[in-house]
């Protein structure tokens, strides 16, 4: 089945330095991805809508300038978390919509947990 | 932004037991899914009910959806240990296609 994967699954790394995470969907193609995040023990919060080709759309209290999102190809979408800071630490989640029949279901990335020191 | 609330928030079953849990959203709804998720790890699809369905069964899980009353809810039958991890209904609108809202989560806990 299809698949989505997320580069790297964890990273650590200094407060102000950035840190970019790679969303890929491995077998199809996908115009539009989302990128969620998730604090320990809460649910997926939304941030941002990846759309190949055009500029991303944020939700509602997202610094788009903090996190910056580039769909570079159908199949790869970039989330950088700029000057990260300690409280940017948290699971970020990529998903894209399945392919055909299936669209209305959503593939999700194994995540990536990011550590912000 | 969170669509809606799941209760319980935490449950705890013997195994061979039946789990449910309820979903309540706020808005006009194109479709619901459940989804599960293991501790720290992606989303797993389980099932997806339309607004125009009631209910739907898929193996040991029962979906029902209300729509006049904005919950549905999940049956988990004959829980097995391996059925332990977090459950979330996810919802989507009709004006937002293919945007999933997720609720709030229900961590299940299957004791052996």
């Amino acid at each position: 089945g299809a698949v989505v994967s997320q580069h790297p699954s964890w990273v650590i790394c200094k407060s102000g330095t950035s840190v970019k995470i790679e969303c890929r969907s491995l077998d199809f193609q996908a115009t539009t991805m989302f990128w969620y995040r998730q604090f320990p023990k809460q649910s997926l919060m939304l941030m941002a809508t990846s759309n190949e080709g055009s500029k991303a759309t944020y939700e509602q209290g997202v610094e788009k300038d903090k996190f910056l999102i580039n769909h570079a190809s159908l199949t790869l979408s970039t989330l950088t978390v700029t000057s990260a800071h300690p409280e940017d630490s948290s699971f970020y989640i990529c998903s894209a919509p399945a392919p055909g029949r299936e669209e209305e279901t959503q593939y999700f990335g194994p995540g990536t947990r990011l550590l912000v020191l | 932004s969170q669509q809606g609330e799941e209760d319980p928030q935490a449950l705890s079953i013997q195994e061979g037991e039946n789990a449910t849990m309820n979903c309540s959203y706020k808005t006009s709804i194109n479709n619901l899914q459940w989804y599960r998720q293991n501790s720290g790890r992606g989303l797993v699809h389980l099932i997806l009910i339309r607004s125009n369905e009631r209910e739907k069964h898929s193996g040991r899980l029962r979906v029902t959806l209300d729509t006049s009353k904005k919950s549905s809810s999940l049956l988990i039958t004959a829980s097995r240990a391996a059925d332990t991890a977090s459950y979330f209904c996810a919802t989507v609108s009709y004006s937002s296609a293919s945007k999933i809202i997720f609720g709030s989560g229900t961590r299940l806990s299957i004791r052996p």
